[in-house]
């Protein structure tokens, strides 16, 4: 079946550092998406992208979608406490309306 | 917006009772999804429904695991009987068809079950 490889599983980095993460399929997706989950809520979205080399920022999260569509990355920059959380990047085939989710990257940030 | 309303947010029962957990999608929307997400298999789909009818359901483990939506603007996931292996954390999203930001699905806070 379909199945999104998301590394690393998890980090645990120093505030003010940047963050990258990536997934990558060896289906093709026409959607990646990029949700975080903080502790005790469902995820929420961060970044949805829709086309090839598609490169989208949101505030100092910025997310690309592979020029293959196999792939898609996702960097925050100059971490904060609040970056804490598991991130899961998310993708969609052409037809129908289901979501494969990778397994998520478990973010940690020292102060 | 409410956005998407699950309940019970925690759920304790004993092996062998019935469980059935709530869901209220975003007003509007039109599609519906019912997640288990643990440690071990990460989020996973259950079943989702287009216009209140089971479009895929071949996330469901087994027999005891049913869901119905009887309108757009509610639906139930039944566990029944349960067993401490279901123990998890249960999400509902919903997300509108044809929106042009497709794909994008708006979550609940999800119910904790616990099977003991």
């Amino acid at each position: 079946g379909q199945q999104l490889n998301q590394s690393p599983q998890s980090m645990f980095i120093q505030e003010g550092e940047d963050v990258s993460m990536n997934c990558t399929s060896s289906s093709i997706f026409n959607t990646w998406l990029w949700y975080k989950q903080d502790p005790g809520e469902g995820p929420v979205l961060l970044i949805a992208l829709y086309k090839a080399g598609e490169l989208t920022s949101n505030g100092r999260l910025t997310a690309q979608f592979g020029i293959t569509r196999k792939d898609s990355f996702l960097n925050i920059s100059a971490s904060i406490p609040s970056d804490v959380g598991i991130y899961f990047c998310a993708g969609q085939r052409e037809y129908g309306n289901k979501l494969v989710f990778g397994a998520g990257t478990i973010l940690r940030v020292k102060s | 917006d409410a956005g998407v309303i699950q309940s019970p947010r925690h759920e304790v029962t004993e092996m062998g009772q019935e469980v059935t957990l709530r869901c209220k999608p975003i007003s509007g929307h039109d599609s519906l999804f019912w997640y288990r997400q643990t440690m071990m298999r990460g989020l996973e789909l259950l079943i989702y429904f287009n216009n209140n009818v089971p479009i895929d359901d071949s996330g469901m483990p087994e027999d005891r695991f049913s869901a119905k939506m009887p309108n757009a603007s509610f639906s139930t996931l039944k566990i029944q009987p349960s067993e401490p292996r279901d123990s998890a954390v249960y999400f509902c999203a919903s997300s509108l068809i044809g929106d042009p930001r497709k794909g994008i699905q708006y979550f609940g806070a999800g119910t904790r079950l616990s099977v003991l």
